[in-house]
Protein backbone atom coordinates (compact mmCIF):
# COMPACT_ATOMS: atom_id res chain seq x y z
CA UNK A 1 0.00 0.00 0.00
CA UNK A 2 0.89 4.00 -0.37
CA UNK A 3 1.91 5.65 2.74
CA UNK A 4 2.81 9.11 3.74
CA UNK A 5 3.72 9.65 7.30
CA UNK A 6 3.80 12.96 9.15
CA UNK A 7 3.22 14.24 12.52
CA UNK A 8 0.17 15.26 13.95
CA UNK A 9 0.78 18.15 15.57
CA UNK A 10 3.58 20.17 16.52
CA UNK A 11 4.61 22.92 18.83
CA UNK A 12 6.89 25.74 18.38
CA UNK A 13 7.77 29.69 19.47
CA UNK A 14 7.36 32.32 17.67
CA UNK A 15 10.77 33.51 16.25
CA UNK A 16 11.85 30.25 16.61
CA UNK A 17 13.33 27.16 13.81
CA UNK A 18 10.60 24.25 13.25
CA UNK A 19 11.35 21.13 10.95
CA UNK A 20 8.38 19.13 9.85
CA UNK A 21 9.43 15.53 8.56
CA UNK A 22 7.57 13.30 6.26
CA UNK A 23 8.47 10.34 5.13
CA UNK A 24 6.64 8.10 2.19
CA UNK A 25 5.95 4.48 0.81
CA UNK A 26 4.61 4.96 -2.49
CA UNK A 27 4.54 3.06 -5.59
CA UNK A 28 7.28 5.12 -7.40
CA UNK A 29 7.79 8.80 -7.38
CA UNK A 30 7.39 11.48 -9.67
CA UNK A 31 8.13 14.35 -6.83
CA UNK A 32 6.77 15.81 -3.73
CA UNK A 33 4.75 18.83 -2.58
CA UNK A 34 4.19 20.89 0.41
CA UNK A 35 0.70 22.71 0.69
CA UNK A 36 -0.30 24.93 4.08
CA UNK A 37 -3.79 25.05 4.82
CA UNK A 38 -5.09 27.68 7.16
CA UNK A 39 -8.01 26.40 9.25
CA UNK A 40 -11.21 26.47 7.49
CA UNK A 41 -9.36 27.34 4.08
CA UNK A 42 -8.47 26.02 1.26
CA UNK A 43 -4.68 24.24 0.77
CA UNK A 44 -2.24 26.22 -0.76
CA UNK A 45 0.95 25.55 -2.68
CA UNK A 46 4.36 26.12 -0.52
CA UNK A 47 7.03 23.58 -2.27
CA UNK A 48 7.98 21.25 -5.17
CA UNK A 49 10.88 19.16 -4.80
CA UNK A 50 11.41 16.37 -7.27
CA UNK A 51 15.57 15.91 -7.06
CA UNK A 52 17.76 15.50 -3.88
CA UNK A 53 18.76 18.80 -1.89
CA UNK A 54 17.64 22.07 -0.57
CA UNK A 55 15.01 24.00 -2.18
CA UNK A 56 15.15 27.44 -0.05
CA UNK A 57 12.08 30.38 -1.04
CA UNK A 58 12.19 32.73 1.70
CA UNK A 59 11.80 31.53 5.28
CA UNK A 60 10.54 28.09 4.06
CA UNK A 61 12.91 25.33 3.04
CA UNK A 62 12.22 21.94 1.59
CA UNK A 63 14.52 18.88 1.10
CA UNK A 64 14.46 16.05 -0.35
CA UNK A 65 16.51 12.50 -0.20
CA UNK A 66 14.50 9.89 -2.42
CA UNK A 67 16.77 6.98 -1.27
CA UNK A 68 15.43 7.60 1.99
CA UNK A 69 11.88 8.33 1.40
CA UNK A 70 11.92 11.40 3.34
CA UNK A 71 11.61 15.03 3.22
CA UNK A 72 11.22 17.84 5.70
CA UNK A 73 9.80 21.20 5.66
CA UNK A 74 11.73 24.05 7.09
CA UNK A 75 10.22 27.07 8.73
CA UNK A 76 12.10 30.25 10.06
CA UNK A 77 11.88 33.66 11.85
CA UNK A 78 8.02 31.79 13.02
CA UNK A 79 5.29 34.52 13.19
CA UNK A 80 2.16 33.73 14.44
CA UNK A 81 0.45 33.67 10.75
CA UNK A 82 2.76 30.40 10.26
CA UNK A 83 -0.12 28.76 12.51
CA UNK A 84 -1.43 26.16 10.17
CA UNK A 85 -1.35 22.99 8.86
CA UNK A 86 1.22 21.59 6.56
CA UNK A 87 0.24 18.77 3.99
CA UNK A 88 3.18 16.42 2.63
CA UNK A 89 2.00 15.12 -1.01
CA UNK A 90 3.75 12.53 -3.39
CA UNK A 91 3.36 12.30 -7.05
CA UNK A 92 2.99 8.40 -7.67
CA UNK A 93 4.12 6.28 -11.06
CA UNK A 94 0.03 6.79 -12.14
CA UNK A 95 1.32 10.81 -11.63
CA UNK A 96 -1.30 11.10 -8.95
CA UNK A 97 -1.04 12.66 -5.72
CA UNK A 98 -1.11 10.53 -2.36
CA UNK A 99 -1.40 12.88 0.52
CA UNK A 100 -0.51 12.77 4.33
CA UNK A 101 -2.87 13.39 7.11
CA UNK A 102 -1.10 16.95 7.63
CA UNK A 103 0.83 18.32 10.69
CA UNK A 104 -1.00 21.63 12.88
CA UNK A 105 1.49 23.71 13.63
CA UNK A 106 0.75 25.89 16.43
CA UNK A 107 2.81 29.11 17.41
CA UNK A 108 2.98 30.30 20.80
CA UNK A 109 4.32 33.54 21.17
CA UNK B 1 -11.07 37.12 -11.04
CA UNK B 2 -8.54 34.21 -12.27
CA UNK B 3 -9.01 30.90 -10.34
CA UNK B 4 -11.58 27.99 -8.72
CA UNK B 5 -14.67 28.31 -7.56
CA UNK B 6 -16.75 25.97 -6.01
CA UNK B 7 -20.90 26.38 -5.20
CA UNK B 8 -22.49 26.03 -2.82
CA UNK B 9 -20.52 27.44 -0.01
CA UNK B 10 -21.86 24.88 2.72
CA UNK B 11 -25.15 22.62 2.86
CA UNK B 12 -27.20 20.64 4.75
CA UNK B 13 -28.39 18.13 2.73
CA UNK B 14 -31.27 15.11 3.84
CA UNK B 15 -30.50 11.77 3.30
CA UNK B 16 -31.50 10.29 0.23
CA UNK B 17 -31.39 13.31 -1.95
CA UNK B 18 -29.39 14.13 -4.57
CA UNK B 19 -27.15 17.16 -4.72
CA UNK B 20 -24.50 18.29 -7.26
CA UNK B 21 -21.58 20.62 -5.97
CA UNK B 22 -20.13 22.73 -8.52
CA UNK B 23 -16.59 23.77 -9.85
CA UNK B 24 -15.53 26.00 -12.19
CA UNK B 25 -11.80 27.29 -13.56
CA UNK B 26 -10.57 30.08 -15.83
CA UNK B 27 -6.96 29.27 -15.65
CA UNK B 28 -7.43 26.41 -18.67
CA UNK B 29 -5.67 23.61 -16.46
CA UNK B 30 -6.79 20.69 -18.11
CA UNK B 31 -6.50 18.32 -15.17
CA UNK B 32 -9.23 19.20 -12.70
CA UNK B 33 -9.84 17.04 -8.93
CA UNK B 34 -12.48 16.62 -6.37
CA UNK B 35 -10.79 15.65 -2.44
CA UNK B 36 -13.01 15.18 0.41
CA UNK B 37 -11.33 16.10 3.58
CA UNK B 38 -12.38 14.55 6.72
CA UNK B 39 -10.56 15.30 10.10
CA UNK B 40 -7.47 13.06 10.86
CA UNK B 41 -7.76 11.54 7.49
CA UNK B 42 -6.11 14.28 5.14
CA UNK B 43 -7.49 14.47 1.43
CA UNK B 44 -8.72 11.63 -0.43
CA UNK B 45 -9.34 12.06 -4.31
CA UNK B 46 -12.56 11.16 -5.25
CA UNK B 47 -12.59 11.25 -9.30
CA UNK B 48 -10.17 13.22 -11.33
CA UNK B 49 -10.09 13.81 -14.79
CA UNK B 50 -6.86 14.81 -16.83
CA UNK B 51 -8.68 16.58 -19.25
CA UNK B 52 -12.04 17.45 -21.07
CA UNK B 53 -13.90 14.54 -22.01
CA UNK B 54 -11.74 11.87 -19.90
CA UNK B 55 -12.73 11.34 -15.94
CA UNK B 56 -10.99 8.55 -14.01
CA UNK B 57 -12.22 6.78 -9.86
CA UNK B 58 -9.56 7.98 -7.11
CA UNK B 59 -9.66 6.33 -4.05
CA UNK B 60 -13.15 6.88 -2.53
CA UNK B 61 -15.43 7.02 -5.59
CA UNK B 62 -18.00 4.90 -4.51
CA UNK B 63 -21.68 7.34 -4.31
CA UNK B 64 -20.01 9.81 -6.53
CA UNK B 65 -20.14 10.42 -10.35
CA UNK B 66 -18.83 12.86 -11.93
CA UNK B 67 -18.58 14.97 -15.92
CA UNK B 68 -15.81 16.82 -17.56
CA UNK B 69 -17.83 18.07 -20.69
CA UNK B 70 -15.83 20.87 -20.89
CA UNK B 71 -12.15 22.35 -19.79
CA UNK B 72 -13.87 24.75 -17.34
CA UNK B 73 -16.29 22.42 -15.23
CA UNK B 74 -16.01 19.43 -12.99
CA UNK B 75 -19.59 19.00 -11.23
CA UNK B 76 -19.63 16.69 -8.63
CA UNK B 77 -22.92 14.84 -8.28
CA UNK B 78 -23.90 12.50 -4.75
CA UNK B 79 -26.84 10.14 -6.35
CA UNK B 80 -28.52 9.45 -3.13
CA UNK B 81 -26.90 11.25 -0.13
CA UNK B 82 -25.58 9.50 3.13
CA UNK B 83 -24.74 10.64 6.47
CA UNK B 84 -21.23 9.57 5.67
CA UNK B 85 -20.61 11.59 2.92
CA UNK B 86 -20.87 14.63 5.34
CA UNK B 87 -17.36 16.02 4.59
CA UNK B 88 -15.16 19.07 3.42
CA UNK B 89 -15.25 18.98 -0.67
CA UNK B 90 -12.20 20.59 -2.36
CA UNK B 91 -12.07 20.93 -6.00
CA UNK B 92 -8.80 21.69 -7.33
CA UNK B 93 -7.13 22.22 -10.88
CA UNK B 94 -3.69 21.90 -11.90
CA UNK B 95 -1.78 22.56 -15.46
CA UNK B 96 -1.60 19.22 -16.64
CA UNK B 97 -1.51 16.48 -13.58
CA UNK B 98 0.51 15.54 -11.39
CA UNK B 99 3.71 17.33 -11.20
CA UNK B 100 2.06 20.26 -11.33
CA UNK B 101 1.30 22.78 -8.58
CA UNK B 102 -2.48 22.53 -7.58
CA UNK B 103 -5.24 25.09 -7.08
CA UNK B 104 -7.73 24.57 -4.80
CA UNK B 105 -11.43 26.01 -4.49
CA UNK B 106 -12.24 27.55 -1.20
CA UNK B 107 -14.40 23.85 -0.15
CA UNK B 108 -17.89 23.08 0.35
CA UNK B 109 -19.12 21.91 4.01
CA UNK B 110 -21.64 19.14 3.29
CA UNK B 111 -23.41 17.72 6.19
CA UNK B 112 -26.03 14.86 5.64
CA UNK B 113 -28.53 14.15 8.32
Amino acid sequence: GQNIDQPTEMTATEGAIVQINCTYQTSGFNGLFWYQQHAGEAPTFLSYNVLDGLEEKGRFSSFLSRSKGYSYLLLKELQMKDSASYLCAVTDSNYQLIWGAGTKLIIKP
Amino acid sequence: IAGITQAPTSQILAAGRRMTLRCTQDMRHNAMYWYRQDLGLGLRLIHYSNTAGTTGKGEVPDGYSVSRANTDDFPLTLASAVPSQTSVYFCASSKSGGQDEAFFGQGTRLTVV
